[in-house]
């Protein structure tokens, strides 16, 4: 079965810095790889996704994120946060074939706090 | 466009009450799948469907039953609630069975075991 790890619980950013948020899975196959946000007491929103191609995707909002795939690593970027972005981000992998493939699975989550 | 709704949205019970939380989507898509939130554990997959009358479970199926009768239907049932079930409940859905498609989620509904 697959797993999602991401690093960081809580981070702390003032606005204009720059975000890297970390995400490694485990699966030995083909992913589908997703980071989803969730504002306070809302519901997720797909921020972006990968399945094949350029592993440099770009969402919504000014977000970005680069699939490595030796290292396992799908890592949240944006250049330049805003108060707006504060909010717990989810990473999420599900194979893309097989008996998990039907599986999304979620990171634990990581609160972003941007101070104005 | 409603996308996914889910009712009610805020719901207090009493251990060994039973209760069904719903969820429904305008969006004719085949999959659907119900995810609990806990406080730093992320969502944590219940049960899921990829069409009518077929369901499966997920991570975290003890206490729960459900079933799908239509395409737009995917309820959730907790036979005899215990305070282990405190939790946000989100449904979700996607188009087809294309792994690569993104889940669209409901609002949640805030569900209290006493």
């Amino acid at each position: 079965a697959q797993s999602v790890s991401q690093h960081n619980h809580h981070v702390i950013l003032s606005e204009a810095a720059s975000l890297e948020l970390g995400c490694n899975y485990s699966y030995g196959g083909t992913v589908n790889l997703f980071w989803y946000v969730q504002y306070p007491g809302q519901h997720l929103q797909l921020l972006l996704k990968y399945f094949s191609g350029d592993p440099l995707v770009k969402g919504i909002k000014g977000f970005e994120a680069e699939f490595i795939k030796s290292k396992f690593s799908f890592n949240l970027r944006k250049p330049s946060v805003q108060w707006s972005d504060t909010a717990e981000y989810f990473c999420a992998v599900n194979p893309y074939s097989g008996a998990g493939s039907y599986q999304l699975t979620f990171g634990k989550g990581t609160k972003l706090s941007v101070i104005p | 466009n409603a996308g996914v709704t889910q009712t009610p949205k805020f719901q207090v019970l009493k251990t060994g009450q039973s209760m069904t939380l719903q969820c429904a989507q305008d969006m004719n898509h085949e999959y659907m799948s119900w995810y609990r939130q806990d406080p730093g554990m992320g969502l944590r997959l219940i049960h899921y469907s990829v069409g009518a009358g077929i369901t499966d479970q997920g991570e975290v199926p003890n206490g729960y039953n459900v079933s799908r009768s239509t395409t737009e239907d995917f309820p959730l049932r907790l036979l005899s609630a215990a305070p282990s079930q405190t939790s946000v409940y989100f449904c979700a859905s996607r188009p087809g069975t294309g792994t690569n498609q993104p889940q669209h989620f409901g609002d949640g509904t805030r569900l209290s075991i006493l």
